[in-house]
């Protein structure tokens, strides 16, 4: 699996747009990025997916540029329970049974009132 | 409410003393996974069952065992324990015949090592 890149912390005021970068400058074709997060101790909670085009769903916006290096969670409009660890995992689907998930340190999303 | 259910929420033991950890996955879903979290070393892939069998191994020690039932249902022994094994515990679970990369994580188990 790829290795990400991603800023320790960020702010984002409440009903603002909140972007959070992530690198994965070695990605290679077959690899997905994947964003998790994790509110205050409590279970990582899958967010969203994506291969090379931008994907959207109810909780987020993916975007993935188009030499796939890197991409950009996009929570539209942040509220105080956005605040959490964002995790960008950069994997591979095998052609079998599922695997594990690895986790970096992520990004410190705070949303501010 | 992700449908993955662990017991117990919190757990305070003495060092060298055994534990036994709890995991339900979403109904329908094969494989489940273990996953630690300490302060110094974030959330780290422990373990993988599948449908009863060893899928895959990540840190795990040798003081650590698991294992799946029949019913789907996983348990995770730590043995011999150290002040170092304090730790939330995760566990997760997919349905896995297809790897879609989607894990449903439960709410986790709070080790405390006295």
């Amino acid at each position: 699996d790829a290795k990400t890149t991603q800023p320790t912390s960020m702010d984002c005021a409440e009903g603002r747009a909140a972007n959070l970068p992530c690198n994965h400058s070695t990605i290679s074709g077959n690899e997905y990025v994947y964003w998790y997060r994790q509110i205050h101790s409590q279970g990582p909670q899958y967010i969203i997916h994506g291969l090379k085009n931008n994907e959207t769903n109810e909780m987020a916006s993916l975007i993935i540029t188009e030499d796939r290096k890197s991409s950009t969670l996009i929570l539209p409009h942040a509220t105080l329970r956005d605040t959490a660890v964002y995790y960008c995992i950069v994997r591979g689907i095998s052609s079998g049974s599922a695997r594990q998930l690895t986790f970096g340190s992520g990004t410190q999303l705070t949303v501010l009132p | 409410d992700s449908g993955v259910t662990q017991t117990p929420k919190h757990l305070i033991t003495a060092t060298g003393q055994r534990v036994t950890l709890r995991c339900s996955p979403r109904s329908g879903d094969l494989s489940v996974y273990w996953y630690q979290q300490s302060l110094d070393q974030g959330l780290q892939f422990l373990i993988q069952y599948y449908n009863g069998e060893e899928r895959a191994k990540g840190n795990i020690l040798e003081r650590f065992s698991a294992q799946q039932f029949p019913d789907l249902h996983s348990e995770l022994n730590l043995s011999s324990l150290e002040l170092g094994d304090s730790a939330l515990y995760f566990c997760a679970s997919s349905l896995a015949v297809l790897d879609s990369g989607e894990q449903f994580f439960g709410p986790g188990t709070r080790l405390t090592v006295l």
